[in-house]
């Protein structure tokens, strides 16, 4: 069973609309948990890194959030953008490596 | 470009056959990870180094594969008698040092027929 668990797996939507992505883990302790865009073909860019102490870190129209009770991160989208069409990963950092989700493949329509 | 590079970019190669990929990464960053990444998947972690002392390797790393980074800056991933199953994504991260940001490179994709 895979540690960190994504949702919804693929998500279209109008450009200019919100959307929020949705990580569930339970790798437990960890140091971070970070969240990637991957453009098809590429390698994943950091988007957002939070310590399990943080609950919220933005980084542009990219805001995420982190709830340790409940092992549950997401990443919002606002006012999403063409370019915004990727795979978002979400990936827990512990034991000096990284484990990533599935990811949650977006694409923004014209 | 001071970012993250390897090559080839694309490998097609016969199973049985031996490949080699190659990593630099960013200029003084220490780490170095090797990650396999397959269609529709989250990469999966394959082995890292501290300069150039190989400190983890995952289970998923058979004995086919090597990995090498000889003086600290560029390294090697080698996979010896290719089986179809390797057909992956191979992606190279470095990192100034423990728990920072990961700096990935394009990947090179290997398709073994």
């Amino acid at each position: 069973k895979n540690q960190v668990e994504q949702s919804p797996q693929s998500l279209i939507i109008l450009e200019g609309k919100n959307c929020t992505l949705q990580c569930n883990y339970t790798v437990s302790p960890f140091s971070n948990l970070r969240w990637y865009k991957q453009d098809t073909g590429r390698g994943p860019v950091s988007l957002t890194i939070m310590t399990f102490s943080e609950n919220t870190k933005s980084n542009g129209r990219y805001t995420a959030t982190l709830d340790a009770d409940t092992k549950q991160s997401s990443l919002h989208i606002t006012a999403s953008q063409l370019s915004d069409s990727a795979s978002y990963i979400c990936v827990v950092w512990r034991d000096e490596k990284l484990t990533f989700g599935t990811g949650t493949r977006l694409t923004i329509i014209p | 470009d001071t970012g993250v590079s390897q090559d080839p970019r694309h490998k097609i190669t016969k199973r049985g056959q031996n490949v080699t990929f190659r990593c630099d990464p960013i200029s003084e960053h220490n780490r170095l990870y090797w990650y396999r990444q397959t269609l529709g998947q989250g990469p999966e972690f394959l082995t890292y180094f501290q300069n150039e002392a190989q400190l983890e390797k995952s289970r998923l790393l058979s004995d086919r594969f090597s990995a090498e980074r000889p003086k600290g800056s560029f390294s090697t991933l080698e996979i010896q008698r290719t089986e179809q199953g390797d057909s992956a994504m191979y992606l190279c991260a470095s990192s100034p040092g423990v728990g920072e940001t990961q700096y990935f490179g394009p990947g090179t994709r290997l398709l073994v027929l």
